[in-house]
């Protein structure tokens, strides 16, 4: 199975600055694809942003954007200009039973 | 874009009983459909793969009898907590990928209580 780190069980932000939830990854696979997920705490699986491991161009969508580093088997996930309600649990996954790492708590201050 | 229904959103059953946790896909068609367990502020860990038509795939240390996953059609999956107790007092979810989707789907959750 895949295994997926996540070092940062707890982080805090400003309101209107940018902030970096780190991710690393093991895998074997020679093409994977690698998601991030919010959760907040109603518990729904929120989908945020995909990145294909063949992807040459880091992914964005929206305030959210992907630090991907191939070689370092990272994966960060950037949230800029953030806002009170991205507070919530950020989990980074891959594989194809899609594993997830232990999370990292964002908390956002006014 | 695709919906995971999933149903109950939260059940609480007593000690003993078997609880049945639904999960359908709305408007695609779903093969494959996990099943992930999360106790509070942890991570979601997958307990088993589920194959329309065929016997789901258990992850590791997860008891095939005490979690039956039965994938009757290609939109629902169901999940039995049989002879629940306490400790299995969590909450469930499941996902499913749409083809046409990068992301899993995820549906709402079940929050089961057994007292």
């Amino acid at each position: 199975a895949q295994k997926i780190t996540q070092t940062q069980p707890g982080m805090f932000v400003q309101e209107k600055e940018a902030v970096t939830l780190d991710c690393t990854y093991d895998t074997s696979d020679q093409s994977y694809g690698l998601f991030w997920y919010k959760q907040p705490s109603s518990g729904e699986m929120i989908f945020l942003i995909y990145q294909g491991s063949y992807d040459e161009q880091n992914a964005t969508e929206g305030r959210y954007s992907l630090n991907f580093q191939k070689a370092r088997k990272s994966a960060n996930l950037v949230i800029s200009a953030s806002q009170l309600g991205d507070s919530a649990m950020y989990f980074c996954a891959t594989g194809n039973q899609f594993y997830f790492g232990t999370g990292t708590s964002l908390t956002v201050i006014p | 874009g695709a919906v995971v229904s999933q149903h109950p959103s939260w059940v609480i059953c007593k000690s003993g009983t078997s609880v049945k946790i639904e999960c359908r896909s709305l408007d695609f068609q779903a093969t494959t459909m996990f099943w992930y367990r999360q106790f509070p502020k942890q991570s979601l860990m997958l307990m088993a793969t589920s194959n329309e038509g065929s016997k789901a795939t258990y992850e590791q240390g997860v008891e095939k009898d005490k979690f039956l996953i039965n994938h009757a059609s290609l939109t629902l999956s169901t999940l039995t907590v049989t002879s629940a107790h306490p400790e299995d007092s969590s909450f469930y979810i499941c996902s499913a990928r749409d083809t046409g989707h990068y992301g899993y789907t995820f549906g709402s959750g079940t929050r089961l209580t057994v007292v």
